[in-house]
């Protein structure tokens, strides 16, 4: 079992909608996550970077870290067809030298 | 500012041969990560510099592959005898610290015929 898992996809939701994506991971001793955006061909953009459980918002993105369950979520508000790319998690912890491990990534496509 | 920059961006090269990554990463970064992203397996962690310490190569897969960062900058990432398995799109990232984000370049992509 991978240490990190994510829904593979492909997410369909029309413009507009708020996309859901999600990661589940087993170990605790992860203490950084993030989420990044990749487009097809090109290297992954970071998005969010989050260190402690709660909720942090940038414009129309939520992420959300509930370490209690060892569940990460990313919200994107009135999705844009320029939003369809793969989102990848990744987290980290310092005494690994902070080197990240990440989800396979989500699939989501916004049709106009 | 300029961002992590990879090169080349694509490498075609036949099975046996020895390959040369080369990563730019941003300037005044002190952290630089090399990694594997493939069909198959995802995106693996390879090798990790920081500063002046010893380089962590704990996810490097064979002895095949080495990796040195000159000056404290630029790295390359070295494969020898490549087999068809290495085929993947290798990508460099960078952090101001090794606690900060990374970020990370565009890629290069490896096809071994």
């Amino acid at each position: 079992q991978k240490e990190v898992e994510q829904d593979p996809g492909p997410l369909s939701v029309p413009e507009g909608a708020i996309v859901s994506l999600n990661c589940t991971y087993s170990n605790s001793a992860f203490q950084y996550f993030m989420w990044y955006r990749q487009y097809s061909r090109k290297g992954p953009e970071l998005l969010m970077y989050t260190y402690s459980s709660g909720n942090k918002e940038d414009g129309r993105f939520t992420a959300q870290v509930d370490k209690s369950s060892k569940y990460i979520s990313l919200f994107i508000r009135d999705s844009q067809p320029s939003d369809s790319a793969t989102y990848l998690c990744a987290m980290s912890y310092k005494a690994a030298g902070n080197k990240l491990t990440f989800g396979g990534g989500t699939r989501v496509l916004v049709k106009p | 500012g300029a961002g992590v920059s990879q090169s080349p961006s694509n490498k075609v090269t036949e099975k046996g041969k020895d390959v040369e990554l080369r990563c730019d990463p941003i300037s005044g970064h002190t952290a630089l990560y090399w990694y594997r992203q493939s069909l198959g397996q995802g995106l693996e962690f390879l090798i990790y510099f920081q500063g002046n310490s010893a380089p962590d190569k704990s996810g490097l897969p064979s002895d095949r592959f080495s990796a040195e960062r000159t000056g404290g900058s630029v790295s390359t990432l070295t494969i020898q005898r490549t087999q068809q398995e290495d085929s993947a799109v290798y990508l460099c990232a960078s952090s101001l610290a090794r606690d900060d984000e990374q970020y990370f370049g565009p890629g290069t992509r490896l096809t071994v015929t």
